[in-house]
């Protein structure tokens, strides 16, 4: 692995499911972001990590939990999938909150029918 | 509340040079970012201002005005690869990215 990957890809999903987007670094940054961006919209943060073990809210969290249960990992979970959750999803990491030079994975675009 | 506004899309010629505003207000201000976003990719760094002045990277220079919350990315040179949205981030008072809409430049041969 080098610097920061999400899985899947791309997902079709049917509403009302669950599903979990998958974001992994390894680069030792302490600082986690799921964002969403939709067009004509910029990023918008959903949930940031400042250290593991730490979770906060960021400006739309409605819908989605995370974890962060080691430095590597920041698993986003839409526990039952919207339409309106249909965007493309990108982890960020930085090296700390106050550093905020954030490097994003490839992202992942979710279809929720 | 929070705001970036920088334009939505702009168009330029190859070779020539490209200015981006971006303007901003939010609660405190902790450092001023831009990113370039090709289509169908993830965001890259390209710059950081955090003091007033101007930064210059190769092509590239980002001017940074804390007192009049404005901000420009210059781009010189153009090279039909620079075809992408450019986004303007704000680090506020909290330490949160706030990031713009961003700006689509489409060069033109």
């Amino acid at each position: 692995i080098a610097g920061i990957t999400q899985a899947p890809t791309s997902q079709i999903l049917a509403a009302g499911r669950r599903m979990t987007l998958r974001c992994t670094q390894d680069m030792r940054h302490n600082a986690m972001y799921w964002y969403r961006q939709d067009l004509g919209l910029g990023l918008r943060l959903i949930h940031y990590s400042n250290t593991a073990g730490t979770t906060g809210k960021g400006e739309v969290p409605d819908g989605y939990s995370v974890s962060r249960a080691n430095t590597d990992d920041f698993p986003l979970t839409l526990a039952s999938a919207v339409p309106s959750q249909t965007s493309v999803y990108f982890c960020a990491s930085s090296r700390g909150p106050d550093n905020n030079e954030q490097f994003f994975g490839p992202g992942t675009r979710l279809t929720v029918l | 509340g929070q705001n970036i506004d920088q334009p939505t899309e702009m168009t330029a010629t190859e070779g020539a040079i490209v200015q981006i505003n971006c303007t901003y207000q939010t609660s405190g201000f902790n450092g001023l970012f831009w990113y370039q976003q090709h289509a169908g990719e993830a965001p890259t760094f390209l710059s950081y201002n955090v003091l007033d002045g101007l930064e210059e990277k190769g092509r590239f220079s980002s001017f940074l005005s804390r007192s009049k919350g404005y901000s420009y990315l210059l781009l010189k040179e153009l090279q039909m690869k620079d075809s992408a949205s450019y986004l303007c981030a704000v680090t506020d008072s909290n330490y949160q990215l706030i990031w713009g809409a961003g700006t689509k430049l489409i060069i033109k041969p």
